[in-house]
């Protein structure tokens, strides 16, 4: 069945940028659906960052679209998320996700990968 | 508006009903889906669209929709049941995607 798994450091510094890769495993990213970033400060609620499609086309929270960038490697069946100028704001569980048919609707997830920003 | 507005939370007894609402202008034109989500786990989908429930999803989880307001319902609410409950749906942009700020669900 399909896993996604988050990798990347769990600690960045403020005003630096934030990097992590999701590697999927049991389905070729190049055969389609959206595939997102969803962030959960500790203790908050969830909140979109962006969805990918293997071909490249791209969505972004318009909230944090100054700071994200999407992009997929089919080559290596992974997707990753940059997050640059990071606050204290923005530490949290980052999780991956595919997203179904219909673009809202995400299952599975990757167990997530908490980075704390410091300062 | 492209919020989506859930209710802090709710509590049930053992095997009773219960129901969990999400409230948004978004509902009027796109359906929602739903998810459970346990401590310090990921979260997990149970319900999605007019009718449709993940293999491995209990029947006792229902959705429903009317207006602006989407629902999920556990009929014989269950222990493993407890978690916090999230809706989504497309936000402003169609291709915008926004969570509610999750309903808590206690099993008494």
């Amino acid at each position: 069945q399909v896993q996604l798994h988050e990798s990347g450091p769990g600690l960045v510094k403020s005003s630096e940028t934030l990097s992590l890769t999701c590697t999927v495993s049991g389905y070729s990213i190049s055969t389609g659906y959206y595939w997102g970033w969803i962030r959960q400060p500790p203790g908050k609620g969830l909140e979109w960052i962006g969805s990918i499609f293997h071909s490249g086309i791209i969505y972004y929270n318009p909230s944090l679209k100054s700071r994200v960038t999407i992009s997929v490697d089919t080559s290596r069946n992974h997707f990753s998320l940059r997050l640059t100028s990071v606050t204290a704001a923005d530490t949290a569980v980052y999780y991956c996700a595919r997203a179904l048919t219909t673009v809202t609707t995400f299952d599975p997830w990757g167990q997530g990968a908490l980075v704390t920003v410091s300062s | 508006s492209s919020e989506l507005t859930q209710g802090p939370a709710v509590s049930v007894a053992l095997g009773q009903t219960v129901t969990i609402t999400c409230q948004g202008d978004s509902l009027r034109n796109f359906f929602a889906s739903w998810y459970q989500q346990k401590p310090g786990q990921a979260p997990v989908l149970v319900f999605y669209g007019r009718n449709n429930r993940p293999s491995g999803i209990p029947d006792r989880f229902s959705a429903s929709s009317s207006g602006n307001t989407a629902s999920l319902t556990i009929t014989g609410a269950q222990a493993e049941d407890e978690g916090d409950y999230y809706c989504n749906s497309r936000g402003s942009s169609a291709n915008h995607v926004i969570f509610g700020g999750g309903t808590k669900v206690t099993v008494l």
